[in-house]
């Protein structure tokens, strides 16, 4: 199966602040692969899909990038509503994976 | 407007079985693959079982394999998931998801609220 490591586990950050989390494969999975938002008690939100497009009603701020093995999902300015946890999916080969997920908090 | 429902979730014995259901609502459940995402309490997501459209293809999580049917009955805008031999470490959240596609680019677009299931003596 193909792994996705998640980096940072968690982060403290401030309105207003550029924040970035990284996910690296294990291989090569082209463009398949997209960002999830869960708030604490809510189902997950799809926020991009194919490395880098944005789904419907997604804020601007939210942006990714990269290729192959190295993704990165980046928020320009956080606001109050972005503090959640945040995960990666590869979807290029089963058994699909998601990394461990990336904790925003308020510092 | 999308709507999945999940149900069946509840307290079941290590050994035991349980069908959990999604209903599905405000979209053609026909022209649409389904998943089943879990969460076990505090931990992180983990795939657990796609099925396609028209039921020709299903895979699953390597740890579900053998134990775990995923199901869908489109005339009934609905999905199930089926758990044998249930574990311990099978106690989570079990969300059923809405695959969508762009291209090759395949995503989760819809999720339901969620059923908790726990295993427990």
């Amino acid at each position: 199966a193909i792994q996705m490591t998640q980096s940072p586990s968690s982060l403290s950050a401030s309105v207003g602040d550029r924040v970035t989390i990284t996910c690296r494969a294990s291989q090569d999975i082209r463009n398949d692969l997209g960002w999830y938002q869960q708030r604490p008690g809510k189902a997950p939100k799809l926020l991009i899909y194919g490395i880098s497009t944005l789904h419907d009603g997604v804020p601007s701020r939210f942006s990714g990038s990269g290729s192959g093995t190295d993704f990165t999902l980046t928020i320009s300015s956080l606001q109050p509503e972005d503090f959640a946890t945040y995960y990666c999916l590869q979807d290029y080969s089963y058994p699909w994976t998601f990394g461990q997920g990336t904790k925003v908090e308020v510092k | 407007e999308v709507q999945l429902v999940e149900s069946g979730g509840g307290l079941v014995q290590p050994g035991g079985s349980l069908r959990l259901s999604c209903a599905a609502s405000g979209f053609p459940f026909n022209n649409h693959e389904m998943n089943w995402v879990r969460q076990a309490p505090g931990k992180g997501l983990e795939w657990v079982s796609y099925i396609s459209k028209s039921d020709s293809a299903r895979h699953y999580a390597d740890s579900v394999k053998g134990r775990f049917t995923i199901s869908r009955d489109n005339a009934k805008n609905s999905l199930f998931l089926q758990m044998n031999y249930l574990r311990a470490e099978d106690t989570a959240v079990y969300y059923c998801a809405r695959g969508s596609f762009f291209g090759p680019t395949k995503y989760f677009d819809y999720w339901g609220q969620g059923t908790l299931v726990a295993v427990s003596s």
